[in-house]
């Protein structure tokens, strides 16, 4: 069974451009989540999706981050512009469903550096 | 108050040795903990979970819950030098929210 896809692996810019991640759960897979993991600290939720529809964004700085998840799959996260404090893993996982009983699947991740 | 927050490390064990990780947690209201490792470059992999007061054994890993004090452990015995990782503990917060602690980094020394 494939595991959850994440690209770019990878990601240098300077500060006050933009990137995109994207994210490719596990199929079947309702649930979608971004976390943001900055270097010593544990994983911070950004979004929670369940199919298209978002259940948390508390965490995202919505002035600069949008994440969106077209057709229930996969998913995106865009920084607009970014700062040097966005230098993190950005860590899509996903979970059969909104409950939380069962396992999060986690991707590589993508890492971050803001110059 | 943090809403998981778990004891400060770094915690270096000799081997063979028992590792004991400790996390408090905030909402009262919290049904589900979990226990996640993360090994340096990696992405963090599930563990164990519990979701009733008492011990729950897992070959030689007992997660500890006690609602009352708010209060999740991880036990490893016997530990191995492949048990070195971060150990994050996990609490679902309100509407499934999965709130992770900061980590606890172990070291087992050979």
């Amino acid at each position: 069974e494939a595991g959850v896809a994440q690209s770019p692996r990878y990601k240098i810019i300077e500060k006050r451009q933009s990137v995109a991640f994207w994210c490719n759960p596990i199929s079947g897979h309702a649930t979608l989540y971004w976390y943001q993991q900055i270097l010593g600290q544990g994983p911070k939720l950004l979004i929670q999706f369940q199919n298209n529809g978002v259940v948390d964004d508390s965490q995202l700085p919505k002035d600069r981050f949008s994440a969106e998840r077209l057709k229930g799959v996969d998913s995106t996260l865009k920084i607009q512009p970014a700062k040097l404090e966005d230098s993190a893993v950005y860590l899509c996982a996903s979970s059969f469903g909104l409950g939380n009983t069962g396992e999060l699947f986690f991707g590589e991740g993508s890492r971050l550096t803001v110059l | 108050q943090k809403e998981v927050e778990q004891n400060s490390g770094p915690l270096s064990v000799p081997e063979g040795a028992i590792a004991s990780l400790n996390c408090t947690y905030s909402d009262r209201g919290s049904q589900s903990f979990f226990w996640y490792r993360q090994y340096s470059g990696k992405s963090p992999e599930l563990i164990m979970f519990i979701y009733s007061n008492g011990d729950k054994e897992d070959g030689r890993f007992t997660a500890q819950l006690n609602k009352a004090s708010q209060y999740v452990s991880l036990l490893i015995r016997d530990s191995q030098p492949s048990d070195s990782a971060t150990y994050l503990c996990a609490v679902v917060q309100g509407a499934q929210k999965l709130v992770f602690g900061q980590g606890t980094r172990l070291t087992i020394n050979p």
